[in-house]
């Protein structure tokens, strides 16, 4: 299986400041027949379903806001919010769908500083 | 509007079975692959099952192989999990979630139901 690994497993940032979340799979995810990256972000927050923000590494879900955005490629990822704003707080998985024994990151937790 | 309503949770025994059930409206949902993740207490998230549109594929983690069945009816828009031979370690809220083709990412997500494995 190929495994997620997310960095850092908490972060705390002021309001308005910058947050970044890493993840690196142990295989590059990116799918050479559609040159993409399968790789998903998910926002989980408390008593509440994931939703997906981010898919195939950078493209933002309808209705997510811009302030989150996500880069990267092969095996290295980030998932970045611009400007925190109190209703970020959460934790976030990054997800590879380029095996069908999918796998998630253990999660990041992301609160306020 | 997509809807995925979960139901089935429920404290079971060890060695028990149970059976979960995911209501979808809003999509065509024989066109959809779906799939069950689930998240032990205080825990991750881990991929569980994945069922193909027209149900002709199945994809198993090696810790449910074998002991859970995915299934579907598209005539009544509904996904199963046919949970047997359970464990302490299959305690976890359980999420039915809507793919694309396989393999995607899932969108979106129900809102889960508990299962406890205790005696």
């Amino acid at each position: 299986d190929i495994v997620m690994t997310q960095s850092p497993d908490s972060l705390a940032v002021s309001l308005g400041e910058r947050a970044t979340i890493n993840c690196k799979s142990s295989q590059s995810v990116l799918f050479s027949s559609n040159n993409k990256n399968h790789l998903a972000w998910y926002q989980q927050k408390p008593g509440q379903p994931p939703k997906l923000l981010i898919y195939w590494a950078s493209a933002r879900e309808s209705g997510v806001p811009d302030r989150f955005s996500g880069s990267g490629s092969g095996t290295d990822f980030t998932l970045t919010i611009s400007s925190l704003q109190a209703e970020d707080v959460a934790v976030y998985y990054c997800q590879q769908y380029y095996s069908t024994s999918y796998t998630f990151g253990q999660g990041t937790k992301l609160e306020i500083k | 509007e997509v809807q995925l309503v979960e139901s089935g949770g429920d404290l079971v025994q060890p060695g028990g079975s149970l059976r979960l059930s995911c209501a979808a409206s809003g999509f065509t949902f024989s066109n959809y692959a779906m799939t069950w993740v689930r998240q032990a207490p205080g825990k991750g998230l881990e991929w569980v099952a994945t069922l193909t549109g027209s149900g002709g594929t199945t994809y198993y983690a090696d810790s449910v192989k074998g002991r859970f069945t995915i299934s579907r009816d598209n005539s009544k828009n509904t996904l199963f999990l046919q949970m047997n031979s359970l464990r302490a370690e299959d305690t976890a809220v359980y999420y039915c979630a809507k793919g694309d083709t396989v393999p995607s990412s899932f969108d979106p997500w129900g809102q889960g139901t508990l299962v406890t494995v205790s005696s």
